[in-house]
């Protein structure tokens, strides 16, 4: 059966450094993956997609990698800052053309530490 | 934009007991996504729409769940009778196809707190 795996072990860094956060999948082959961001008490926020096509996507602090080949998806943050203090999950999507369902990981919760 | 509505914020109520959670998805969002977040099974789909239409309902834990959209503007998740299990954070979540090609990316709304006593 289908199944993604994040670090389900919080991740405890230093304000400045980078995080980088994993998520791994088995039996599926996803046209897109995305990651998104969720504060407690709130639902999650998309923050960015990348395509099966695509090896590397960027938007200011963020970086995220998709290397379909080992089936894992790399989710870095640059300069890391408390606010960036959240849980972070990854969903995978269907092949193209798909009528939108996503799977989600557990996620795994991020502590910037000043 | 006012984004995805949900409503209640926070349900509790006695088991046995009807409950019935609202969601009004983003303007011009075609598809809709009911979810049940909880510590230990996450984040599960529980049932979703195109176009007014369900599509997949396999996340439907029992038949004490169900589900409809009469508009592209209006959901509801009912659940009767309620159980304590049935204790979670349910949300909606909304999409819509960009440039004729979904993406799939979802825009979440905040939540409803569901306690079962």
């Amino acid at each position: 059966s289908q199944k993604i795996e994040q670090n389900s072990e919080a991740l405890n860094i230093q304000e400045g450094k980078t995080a980088t956060l994993t998520c791994n999948y088995t039996n599926y082959s996803p046209a897109y993956l995305q990651w998104y961001r969720q504060d407690p008490g709130r639902g999650p926020v998309f923050l960015l997609l990348i395509r099966e096509n695509e090896k590397e996507k960027r938007k200011e602090r963020l970086k995220v990698t998709f290397d379909t080949t080992l089936k894992q998806s790399l989710f870095h943050i640059t300069a890391s800052q408390p606010a960036d203090s959240a849980t972070y999950l990854c969903a995978l999507s269907g092949r193209s053309g798909n009528t939108g369902k996503l799977i989600f990981g557990q996620g795994t919760t991020l502590q910037v530490k000043p | 934009d006012a984004g995805v509505i949900q409503s209640p914020r926070h349900e509790v109520t006695e088991m046995g007991q009807e409950v019935t959670l609202r969601c009004k998805p983003i303007s011009g969002h075609n598809s809709l996504f009911w979810y049940r977040q909880t510590m230990m099974r996450g984040l599960e789909l529980l049932i979703y729409f195109n176009n007014n239409v369900p599509i997949d309902d396999s996340g439907m834990p029992e038949d004490r769940f169900s589900a409809k959209m009469p508009n592209a503007s209006f959901s509801t998740l009912k659940i009767q009778p309620s159980e304590p299990r049935d204790s979670a954070v349910y949300f909606c979540a909304s999409s819509r196809p960009e440039g004729g090609v979904s993406t799939d990316t979802q825009y979440f709304g905040p939540g409803t707190r569901l306690t079962v006593l």
